[in-house]
């Protein structure tokens, strides 16, 4: 069982640059989210996404974009990308409403320089 | 604003030994979930346990059980037996209702767990 899988696992971008860090899981859940993760900050909640074709914003969403076209595949999306944006990303999925707990994946360490 | 709290940001324990992390929250909820999740060096976030609200019965999983006191608001997570395999950094999160059918869950900043031999 994969459970959820990110790509890639590092990825240095220049400024201004964009990206598409993807996900997807075999789980059949219908929950997917999306976290960056700083240092001594905690995880923040950038996307989120309850079916495919239904996504919302999370605490922190200004500089990315999502889709779910399918209920494996949740790509986070980077246009022009700012050294703001410099973090460990985590996609996760959940059954129902996560109320036994998210899977997560293994994250990707996004450098902006 | 609904918050949890890790008051240790780094603990250390020997080998074999006992060790609590802590965790308050602050919530008007009466039905809600708390959890705690393991992040080892390898960087990928695995959970370690799970308490339902409602439920008086302290979860226990393996050598990881809580202490869930839900007047007071702590949910303290206990290690026995530490093996070199538990350091990691421990995240505790409640989730909250964020509306209709939708929960949100709300993260602790961490505590760094290192076992020593």
């Amino acid at each position: 069982n994969a459970g959820v899988t990110q790509t890639p696992k590092f990825r240095i971008l220049k400024i201004g640059q964009s990206m598409t860090l993807q996900c997807t899981q075999d789980m059949n859940h219908n929950y997917m989210y999306w976290y960056r993760q700083d240092p001594g900050m905690g995880l923040k909640l950038i996307y989120y996404s309850v079916g495919a074709g239904i996504t919302d914003k999370g605490e922190v969403p200004n500089g990315y974009n999502v889709s779910r076209s399918t209920t494996e595949d949740f790509p986070l999306r980077l246009e022009l990308a700012a050294p703001s944006q410099t973090s460990v990303y985590f996609c996760a999925s959940s059954y129902r409403q996560g109320l036994y707990g998210y899977t997560f994946g293994s994250g990707t360490r996004l450098t902006v320089v | 604003a609904q918050t949890v709290t890790q008051s240790q940001p780094e603990m250390s324990v020997q080998e074999a030994e006992t060790v609590t992390l802590s965790c308050t929250y602050d919530t008007s909820e009466n039905n809600y979930y708390l959890f705690w999740y393991k992040q080892p060096p390898s960087r990928q976030m695995i959970l370690v346990i799970r308490q339902e609200a409602y439920k008086q019965q302290n979860a226990t999983e393996n050598r990881f059980s809580v202490n869930f006191q839900k007047a007071a608001k702590s949910f303290s997570l206990k290690i026995s037996d530490s093996q070199l395999g538990d350091t990691a950094m421990y995240f505790c999160a409640f989730m909250k209702h964020d509306g209709g059918n939708n929960r949100k869950l709300i993260w602790g900043l961490g505590t760094s767990l290192a076992v020593n031999p």
